[in-house]
């Protein structure tokens, strides 16, 4: 079956510090795969997709590789700042599949000024 | 663009009634509009996933006959909680998704408090 597995969290970086948050994948064939953003007491936000292998999903200094030899697709920013202290969920969505999202189970990072 | 909108954001009821939550795509069509429930610190699970104009599809162990949906329209679904009771607090989001698009637009989460 299709799953995705994520670092646990929570992540505790200080202002500017560089951010990465694993994520690997199950599935079969070749997933869309996404990462999601949660901000406290709201939904989920799109933050990057990609859909191919090679591809890279970038948004608001967020960027991820989509990378079929090690089935991952890590998130990483430069330089975080406190307003990146959220939840963030990593997601695939299976070709043919109706476009159903299985989720990791989220890793919630907190930046300190 | 891709806006979606729940209602009511909170919600507290006694248990036993039953409440409804509307979820709504306001600047698209959504052919599929999907039910998530998320527990405090946890991930999403997906409930169930309705396409306009037909019944529901619902997840193993989600009860059709508790959760009930209904996607009436391309722009509204509701998940009507029946009979509530004190485990069925949690935080439901919805999802929708245009004709043919790959991405799934988040509403903003309804939390339910069932005393």
């Amino acid at each position: 079956g299709n799953s995705v597995t994520q670092m646990e969290g929570p992540v505790t970086l200080s202002e500017e510090a560089f951010l990465t948050i694993n994520c690997t994948y199950t599935a079969t064939g070749y997933p869309s795969l996404f990462w999601y953003v949660q901000y406290p007491g709201e939904g989920l936000q799109l933050l990057l997709k990609a859909t191919k292998a090679d591809d890279k999903g970038s948004n608001k200094g967020f960027e991820a590789t989509y990378r079929k030899e090690t089935t991952s697709f890590h998130l990483e920013k430069g330089s975080v700042q406190v307003s990146d202290s959220a939840v963030y969920f990593c997601a695939l969505s299976p070709r043919n599949a109706g476009n159903m999202l299985t989720f990791g189970g989220g890793t919630r990072l907190m930046v300190k000024p | 663009g891709a806006v979606v909108s729940q209602h009511p954001s909170r919600v507290i009821c006694k248990s036993g009634t039953s409440v409804k939550i509307e979820c709504r795509s306001l600047d698209f069509q959504a052919t599929t509009m999907f039910w998530y429930r998320q527990f405090p610190k946890q991930s999403l699970m997906l409930m169930a996933t309705s396409n306009e104009g037909s019944k529901a599809t619902y997840e193993q162990g989600v009860e059709k006959d508790k959760f009930l949906i209904n996607h009436a329209s391309l722009t509204l679904s509701t998940l009507t909680v029946t009979s509530a009771h004190p485990e069925d607090s949690s935080f439901y989001i919805c999802s929708a998704l245009g004709a043919g698009w790959e991405t799934q637009y988040f509403g903003p989460g309804t939390r339910l408090l069932v005393l």
